[in-house]
């Protein structure tokens, strides 16, 4: 069975500061991988995907994420937050079939001026 | 263009009490979905659908029934309710084209069951 673990649940950086977010997954077959941001009261936003090819991504609002397969992770990364970025991130795997996605049990950032 | 679209917001239910949760969108996606989001726990997916007629069980699916008559319609049914069942509850749907499985979410129903 597949699934998805973000060991952080909060994270507080201060605004400017680079920003990295983890997230390992466990899935038997090459995986499809997405960030979500919710920002409060809100549905869930996509940030960037991964299926196949450059494991470097971009996404946007300057997100990036990196495919690591021999580490089973698939990281989110910022340079430089702003303010705005606070919110709840969430890692995701999706299955072969095209028809579910697991979700990580999610990330709430703070960003403290 | 409305995406995916939820109703109520909000809502209130005593125990035992039974509703629907309204779910529609207007992408012509053929896959539909209902998860729950409890705190620290990320979202479980309650049941899916991958066109009218179809549904499925997900992750967690006790206690809910879905119904899908029509392409744009995905609606969540909640027969006597329980305080287990207090969540917020997202919608969302999605087109995959080959795996490409980018799912678009609703704004989510807030659920209290007292």
């Amino acid at each position: 069975a597949q699934s998805v673990t973000q060991p952080d649940i909060h994270i507080t950086v201060s605004e400017g500061a680079s920003l990295e977010l983890r997230c390992n997954y466990s899935y038997g077959a090459t995986p499809y991988l997405f960030w979500y941001v919710q920002s409060p009261g809100q549905g869930l936003q996509l940030l960037l995907k991964y299926f196949s090819g450059d494991t470097l991504v971009q996404g946007i609002k300057g997100f990036e994420a990196e495919f690591k397969r021999s580490q089973s992770s698939f990281n989110l990364r910022k340079p430089s937050v702003h303010w705005s970025d606070a919110a709840e991130y969430f890692c995701a795997v999706g299955n072969n079939a095209g028809n579910m996605l697991t979700f990580g049990g999610g990330t709430r950032l703070m960003v403290k001026p | 263009n409305a995406g995916v679209t939820q109703t109520p917001k909000f809502r209130i239910l005593k125990i035992g009490q039974s509703m629907t949760l309204q779910c529609t969108q207007d992408m012509n996606h053929n896959y539909m979905y209902w998860y729950r989001q409890d705190p620290g726990m990320g979202l479980k997916l309650i049941y899916y659908s991958v066109g009218a007629g179809i549904t499925d069980k997900g992750e967690v699916p006790n206690g809910y029934n879905v119904s899908r008559s029509t392409t744009e319609d995905f609606p969540l049914r909640l027969e006597l309710a329980a305080p287990s069942q207090t969540s917020v509850y997202f919608c969302a749907s999605s087109f995959p084209q080959g795996k490409n499985t980018e799912a678009f979410f609703g704004q989510g129903t807030r659920l209290t069951v007292v």
